[in-house]
């Protein structure tokens, strides 16, 4: 399997501007991750899904950040409008029956 | 507030020597505990964990030990490599499918 596949890999904008992140899950797993990584917080998770539905979304930090999954194998991240504060490495994760987390190598988002 | 803690940033061992790294929690329901290794430029991904009914797991150069009373979990790298060099999450759980990370802490070993 090519396991988790997160697109861009790396991002730069300017502020205001929306920004999407992809990803891939693995075939099969039926949970999916969005976490947030930056150096005075570590690793953040911002959303999780279950069989495509947003189970906890308590960790998105305010509505400028929205995250879909359509179907099994997709799901996007979007920041509108972005700010610079939003400039992270952002990870989708995916498991199966919440077992252990496989990890996606990340997006690095820099706002201007 | 921070539920789990690496309270050491950095860390520097020489290659053949003991890495221990450490983490704080603060809520005594956590009831599974793991370690992931994280290179530069890559995703993190699992090393090893316990669950809270044990106080010792070991896997290969790798033991994970967790002491409840403390509210306390280290991972021992024996003998420690240079290609062990990496920041190191340590994660909890309690009943649920969600992991809380801590900060990481990143291991340098050096010959």
């Amino acid at each position: 399997d090519a396991g988790v596949i997160q697109s861009p890999r790396h991002e730069v904008t300017e502020m205001g501007q929306e920004v999407t992140l992809r990803c891939k899950p693995i075939s099969g797993h039926d949970y999916l991750f969005w976490y947030r990584q930056t150096m005075m917080r570590g690793l953040e998770l911002l959303i999780y899904f279950n069989n495509n539905v947003p189970i906890d979304d308590s960790g998105m930090p305010e509505d400028r950040f929205s995250a879909k999954m359509p179907n099994a194998s997709f799901s996007t991240l979007k920041i509108q409008p972005s700010e610079p504060r939003d400039s992270a490495v952002y990870f989708c994760a995916s498991s199966l029956l919440g077992d252990t987390q496989y990890f996606g190598p990340g997006t690095r988002l820099t706002v201007l | 507030d921070q539920q789990v803690k690496q309270n050491s940033p950095s860390l520097s061992v020489q290659e053949g020597r003991i890495s221990i790294l450490n983490c704080d929690y603060t809520n005594s329901m956590f009831d599974y505990f793991l370690w992931y290794k994280k290179y530069p430029a890559e995703g993190p991904t699992f090393l090893i964990s316990i669950s809270s009914i044990k106080d010792k797991n070991e896997d290969g150069r790798f033991t994970v030990f967790l002491n409840k009373s403390a509210k306390h979990l280290s991972l021992h790298i024996v003998p420690s490599q240079p290609g062990d060099s990496a920041v190191y999450f340590c994660a909890v759980s309690y009943n649920t499918d969600k992991l809380i990370f801590g900060t990481g802490t990143r291991l340098q070993v050096f010959p």
